[in-house]
């Protein structure tokens, strides 16, 4: 019963490829995250989705889009993956609500790219 | 700014207290978190404190909150080998659903 799950787990490719990421929550939370969490372990967000609109766009490049098919689905399309793409990427979800609005995470995509 | 600072390592014997810190820069900010991100595995949140509270108590988690500060405590009491791992605080910016995470800090226990 995992709550938030992404998939794959591990995704290894070369330079120049596209891949997409998937992640999806099963919580009926709102709101959806993208964060990049680089070799040194900064976390960083990058995006938030609420209802399947886009709310937070950090300064990312626009070689990566988010895309929400529904409120349970966000999914992270990379075109052109370059080596500094490398990181772990993980989802999160939370629920608006009055006691902090907790983030809950996923298990995280380590992405390697060659 | 948006940095949120943590020390990087601490290392402590089985059975001790863990202090792990924190400062962070946004006053506004309403909720603080604490994360724990164990080896090759993802964040599971420990507890978070609302910003009208000083102190917050979850068994053998305690943390402290000093507003004046911007500083931000976790405290570990009974520290065990299975809590060695990655600690991230994590503010919410200026009122978003935006989340500035610490640097992190490694805490290693040994027996």
């Amino acid at each position: 019963d995992t709550a938030v799950s992404q998939t794959p787990k591990y995704l290894v490719t070369q330079m120049g490829n596209d891949k997409s990421i998937k992640c999806e929550q099963n919580l009926g939370h709102d709101t959806m995250y993208w964060y990049k969490q680089d070799s040194k372990k900064f976390l960083k967000i990058m995006f938030s989705y609420n209802n399947k609109e886009l709310i937070i766009n950090e300064t990312v490049p626009n070689r990566f889009s988010p895309k929400s098919p529904d409120k349970a689905h966000l999914n992270l399309h990379i075109n052109s993956l370059e080596l500094g793409d490398s990181a772990v990427y993980f989802c999160a979800s939370s629920q608006d609500e009055l006691g902090g609005e907790t983030q809950y995470f996923g298990p995280g995509t380590r992405l390697l790219v060659l | 700014g948006e940095d949120v600072e943590q020390s990087l390592f601490l290392s402590v014997r089985e059975g001790d207290s863990s202090v792990i810190n924190c400062t962070y820069t946004d006053s506004s900010s309403t909720y603080l978190y604490w994360y724990k991100q164990e080896p090759g595995a993802g964040l599971q949140l420990l507890t978070y404190i609302f910003s009208n509270m000083d102190m917050k108590q979850d068994q053998r988690l305690t943390v402290l909150l000093n507003k004046k500060d911007k500083h931000l405590s976790l405290r570990i009491a009974d520290t065990q080998t299975g809590d060695s791992a990655i600690y991230f605080c994590a503010e919410r910016f200026d009122n978003t659903d935006k989340l500035i995470f610490g640097t992190g800090t490694r805490l290693q226990v040994f027996p």
